[in-house]
């Protein structure tokens, strides 16, 4: 049961333009949303987070928007740089009751940039 | 100051044979995770400690993994009587604490090979 979903296996695009990289859930006790980024031979390393009290959280370049009716959230990248080129993955941290910590993760995306 | 660390990067054993992989956490985390990545999926969550408490091992995936903790510190995850299914890469990963907000501090992971 794949409570995270990463639809997307790749996304390339161009530098300069946006990146839009998409995550549906299916556990409406989702309350809280991280995303990561891996760069072959490394561990993931935290991007960004959203909390279901807000339907945004901007970063610099980074934006993540959460549409909790849609179970549907998303990570926006603008400008892209080529050295954004990684896996991207989101993740929810609720484990069940009022327990927190295990992550979940979507089966991540590819995002290349091109110069 | 040090992040997560992992041992060895790499191990290729024989199908049948045990293996322990090593993890050394971020020097006052609380809490130390193991996930893994297969091939061509997103990372799956196999146990977690947090202090004092019962490990959580919800997502070992048979009876021959296990994994120990020794002084609220370092983790050895033991997989026995390796299967070519096995084959992975072994993340740990590490955080202050367990909770909605908490970032999960990753190691470059181990990759393991059964042939």
């Amino acid at each position: 049961d794949q409570q995270v979903k990463q639809n997307s296996p790749s996304l390339s695009v161009q530098e300069g333009r946006i990146s839009i990289l998409n995550c549906d859930y299916t556990n409406s006790m989702f309350d809280y949303f991280l995303w990561y980024k891996k760069y072959p031979a490394e561990g993931p390393t935290f991007l960004i987070s959203i909390s279901s009290i807000k339907d945004k959280n901007e970063d610099g370049r980074f934006t993540v928007f959460l549409n909790k009716s849609a179970k549907h959230l998303s990570l926006h990248i603008v400008p892209s740089q080529p050295g954004d080129s990684a896996v991207y993955f989101c993740a929810a941290p609720y484990a069940g009751g009022t327990s927190y910590g295990k992550l979940t993760f979507g089966q991540g995306t590819i995002l290349t940039v091109h110069p | 100051g040090a992040g997560v660390s992992q041992s060895p990067s790499n191990k290729v054993t024989e199908k049948g044979k045990d293996v322990e992989l090593r993890c050394d956490p971020i020097s006052g985390h609380t809490a130390l995770y193991w996930y893994r990545q297969s091939l061509g999926q997103g990372l799956e969550f196999l146990i977690y400690f947090q202090g004092n408490s019962a490990p959580d091992k919800s997502g070992l995936p048979s009876d021959r993994f296990s994994a120990e903790r020794t002084g609220g510190s370092v983790s050895t995850l033991t997989i026995q009587r390796t299967q070519q299914e096995d084959s992975a890469v072994y993340l740990c990963a590490s955080s202050f604490w367990t909770g909605a907000g908490n970032e999960q501090f990753f190691g470059p992971g181990t990759r393991l090979t059964v042939l």
